[in-house]
């Protein structure tokens, strides 16, 4: 499995974009990179992934740069609700379960 | 709201008590996991169960154990308790085990275990 490197945290002004890099030098062709993020003691909550090609939904944009060892998490407009910690995951994309949650980074938007 | 529902929310017992912890999955969703999560450590995968069957483990301990019902409810059984079980303990459901966008885990909100 590819191990993901984050930084252990980041501070952010509201309104501004948050971009949480990640680091998976190690991945292989089929893991995707996923993005969860934890805020307090709840539930982590699933964001974005992707494989290969840029991804964006209603929450976040996920950049994988084109060797895949490396992608970022935008958060276009943060808020002070999306002061939580945040995981980059890889996960293969077929059979056994392999999710590994590292220690993530703890983004705190300021006001 | 993930969808995923676990009960207790909260949990005070003694240590050497067993306990049980129940989760119900998404609807649809036949896979299930556990986590715990001890005081500001990062998620430990415990085991994953897909329709009934015990697909995965993680770093399970040996006074630790899970199944899957028929109605794809999972209950994850806690025996023997030391202070040191003393977590979140999360549980995770899926569509399936096949990765991509149906490998996608959503959260239940936690039971939180105190061990006195």
């Amino acid at each position: 499995d590819a191990k993901t490197t984050q930084p252990p945290s980041m501070d952010c002004a509201e309104g501004r974009a948050a971009n949480l890099p990640c680091n998976h030098s190690t991945i292989s062709g089929n893991e995707y990179v996923y993005w969860y993020r934890q805020i307090h003691s709840q539930g982590p909550q699933y964001i974005i992934h992707g494989l290969k090609n840029n991804e964006t939904n209603e929450m976040a944009s996920l950049i994988i740069t084109e060797d895949r060892k490396s992608s970022t998490l935008i958060l276009p407009h943060a808020t002070l609700r999306d002061t939580a910690v945040y995981y980059c995951i890889a996960s293969l994309s077929s059979g056994t379960y392999k999710y590994i949650f590292g220690t993530g980074t703890r983004l705190k938007v300021l006001a | 709201d993930s969808g995923v529902t676990q009960t207790p929310k909260h949990l005070i017992t003694a240590t050497g008590q067993r306990v049980t912890l129940r989760c119900s999955p998404r609807s649809g969703d036949l896979s299930v996991y556990w986590y715990q999560q001890s005081l500001d450590q990062g998620l430990q995968f415990l085991i994953q169960y897909y329709n009934g069957e015990e697909r995965a483990k993680g770093n399970i301990l040996e006074r630790f154990s899970a199944q899957q019902f028929p109605d794809l409810h999972s209950e994850l059984n806690l025996s023997s308790l030391e202070l040191g079980d003393s977590a979140l303990y999360f549980c995770a459901s899926s569509v399936s085990l096949a990765g991509g966008q149906k490998d996608t885990q959503y959260f239940g909100p936690g039971t939180r275990l105190t061990v006195l």
